[in-house]
Order: structure tokens, then C-alpha cells, then sequence
């Protein structure tokens, strides 16, 4: 199993340009979410998903869309990229349900964004 | 204020040192505690998973939840140079560990 993988690993973009994080796990885990990581504030949720075709808004959601169309792959829009977006953006998921008993988030390596 | 409080260090131990890691939390809903590890440019690991008031072990770490006093903390028996890393405490309403809620994460590092 790859487990939760995230492309790209790092991506300048400038302020105002669009892009799209990919997010994908191969585990059949129906929970899907995106955090950001920011220095001295943790992780934040930003979007989740409790299955394909369901998604909802996190802590931080503003500025960011999702969609999930399959249970593999989760992917996070920035629709006008921002300074203030500037963030290492992990992708997360796990088990629902009876399975989700004593486990928790697995999550992917990470992607690095710069916002200019 | 935070929903979930935790000294971000940085905590540097020489090896073999007892560690505690603490967080504090304001939420008294929150249901399922976990303590995540983080190498530098690393995703986080899950350490360990608990459910209730009480202590949990696993090998040389011990996790110790206290809901009436909302506190929660990670002890790191032998501490060795390989546990020098970020460590995240998160907290959930719902099993499963959905829609975490994390604290600062302490930076520690031990010292050969």
C-alpha cells in the first residue's frame, strides 16, 4: 500500500493564479480531510469528507473548494491564491464507522506552498 | 483562547531522560485524545490513541488522560536521540478521529 500520497511536494505560485493540491489513498478509508500547518498554530481543518459525494467546511475553509467524486482521492482547490495561504497543506484519512475504533488519521507527506 | 493549549518548547533532554509532554483543553466534549509525532518535513504519525480518563502504554511511551482536570500527557521513558522530533496532541468529538482538533506541537530534542 502507498497509503496517502499528495502531489505536488512543493509549488510557488503568485498571488491571484488558481491550482489544485491532489490528495489520493489507496486503504478504502471513507473519512477524507485537508489541514494546514502553520507555525505556531498546529494543523487546522480546512475541508473533510465523510465519504465520495459528501464534503463540509473545516475550521479555516475560506478560499479553498473540494470535491470528492471517489472514495480514493480528495483534491483541494485554491481559487485565487494569497499570501496568507502560504502553508505546508497536509492531506489526511481514515476509517469510519465500526473500523475506526482505537485508529486514527494516516496522513500524506505533505505539500508545500508559497504564495508571492 | 485555543480550544487545545500545549507548550510549544522547544524541549531539549539528554538521552535517557524521563519526558512529559503536556496539553490542556477547554472542550470538555472531546471524547478520543491522540498524540502525533512529526519528523521535520514529515507528515504526523499517530503515537497513541486513548479513549477515556486513565493511562495507556505502549513500549516506552505511556499517555495519560485526566478528563475532569482536561488535561492530557505523553511520558517518554529512555528517551532516545531517534524521538527528537514535533509532537502534536489532537482531540476528537467523534471516534475515529475526525475532525481533529491540535495543539501547538512541542519541538523536542535529546541530546547524546
Amino acid at each position: 500500500n502507498a497509503g496517502v500520497t499528495q502531489t505536488p511536494k512543493f509549488q510557488v505560485l503568485k498571488t491571484g493564479q488558481s491550482m489544485t493540491l491532489q490528495c489520493a489513498q489507496d486503504m478504502n478509508h471513507e473519512y477524507m480531510s485537508w489541514y494546514r500547518q502553520d507555525p505556531g498554530m498546529g494543523l487546522r481543518l480546512i475541508h473533510y469528507s465523510v465519504g465520495a459525494g459528501i464534503t463540509d467546511q473545516g475550521e479555516v475553509p475560506n478560499g479553498y473548494n473540494v470535491s470528492r467524486s471517489t472514495t480514493e482521492d480528495f483534491p483541494l482547490r485554491l481559487l485565487s491564491a494569497a499570501p496568507s495561504q502560504t502553508s505546508v497543506y497536509f492531506c489526511a484519512s481514515s476509517y469510519s464507522g465500526s473500523l475506526a475504533t482505537h485508529s486514527g488519521q494516516y496522513f500524506g507527506p505533505g505539500t508545500r506552498l508559497t504564495v508571492t | 483562547q485555543k480550544e487545545v493549549e500545549q507548550d510549544p518548547g522547544p524541549l531539549s533532554v539528554p538521552e535517557g531522560a524521563i519526558v512529559s509532554l503536556n496539553c490542556t483543553y477547554s472542550n470538555s466534549a472531546f471524547q478520543y485524545f491522540m498524540w502525533y509525532r512529526q519528523y521535520s518535513r514529515k507528515g504526523p504519525e499517530l503515537l497513541m490513541y486513548t479513549y477515556s480518563s486513565g493511562n495507556k502504554e505502549d513500549g516506552r511511551f505511556t499517555a495519560q488522560v485526566d478528563k475532569s482536570s482536561k488535561y492530557i500527557s505523553l511520558f517518554i521513558r529512555d528517551s532516545q536521540p531517534s524521538d527528537s522530533a514535533t509532537y502534536l496532541c489532537a482531540m476528537s468529538l467523534k471516534r475515529g478521529a475526525q475532525k481533529l482538533v491540535f495543539g501547538q506541537g512541542t519541538r523536542l530534542t535529546i541530546n547524546p
